[in-house]
């Protein structure tokens, strides 16, 4: 396994630029996510794909959040109009679902700053 | 709904002192546990985890942690801590079916004095 791989690693941006965020799971694992840490919280979860399909979004995924995995393999988190709030580390993780419980991987990250 | 205490925002250890670090979780059915560890500026490795079975758990490092169901709690420890186990360590309940869904807690930092 090559680990979960995101891109970029860092990126500081305007208030009200766009920005995304690519991650690129291990492969075979058919399940994604997406979690959001700020500095001195923990991870809080945003969304998860099983396949291609967003089967989970949380109330913190805003109108201005969008995430996608159109083949069922990398997926993007867009973040439209970003503002100061969403400056963050945006970990994207992935698993390979089984009935007894799956182990979550996760990625190194991706760190946005927003201006 | 489901949650997780670490009630210790912050432990200072001496190398080769023992370490313990405490997680109590809230959940309604049997929880899927994990404990993670965080470089700075890094993403989360899996330390351990629990499903079932034998709730004394071994991980990665040395790391084991115990799974008691009558305290709620999923405490994590080594026996003897090294300058490199400094880091930040992160509880998590899984919940759903496959865990599909990790809650955190909000992780202890864990400094290692020479």
């Amino acid at each position: 396994d090559t680990g979960v791989s995101q891109d970029p690693r860092h990126k500081i941006t305007k208030r009200g630029q766009n920005v995304t965020f690519r991650c690129d799971p291990i492969s075979e694992h058919n399940r994604l996510y997406w979690y959001r840490q700020t500095l001195g919280q923990g991870p809080e979860f945003l969304t998860y794909f099983q396949n291609e399909a967003q089967l989970e979004k949380s109330r913190l995924l805003s109108d201005r959040f969008s995430a996608e995995r159109p083949k069922g393999s990398f997926s993007t988190l867009e973040i439209q109009r970003t503002e100061q709030g969403d400056s963050a580390m945006y970990l994207c993780a992935s698993s390979f679902r089984i009935l007894s419980g799956n182990t979550i991987y996760f990625g190194e990250g991706s760190w946005l700053t927003v201006v | 709904a489901q949650s997780v205490t670490q009630p210790d925002i912050h432990i200072t250890v001496s190398e080769g002192a023992s370490l313990e670090l405490r997680c109590n979780y809230s959940y309604g059915a049997t929880p899927y546990l994990f404990w993670y560890v965080q470089s700075p500026g890094q993403g989360l490795q899996l330390l351990l985890k629990y499903f079932s079975g034998d709730t004394l758990v071994q991980g990665i490092k040395g790391f084991e942690a115990e799974f008691k169901r009558s305290q709620s709690s999923f405490n994590l420890r080594k026996p003897s801590v090294h300058w490199s186990d400094a880091a930040e360590y992160f509880c998590a309940v899984g919940t759903g079916l496959g865990s599909y869904q990790l809650t955190f807690g909000k992780g202890t930092k864990l400094s290692v004095i020479p």
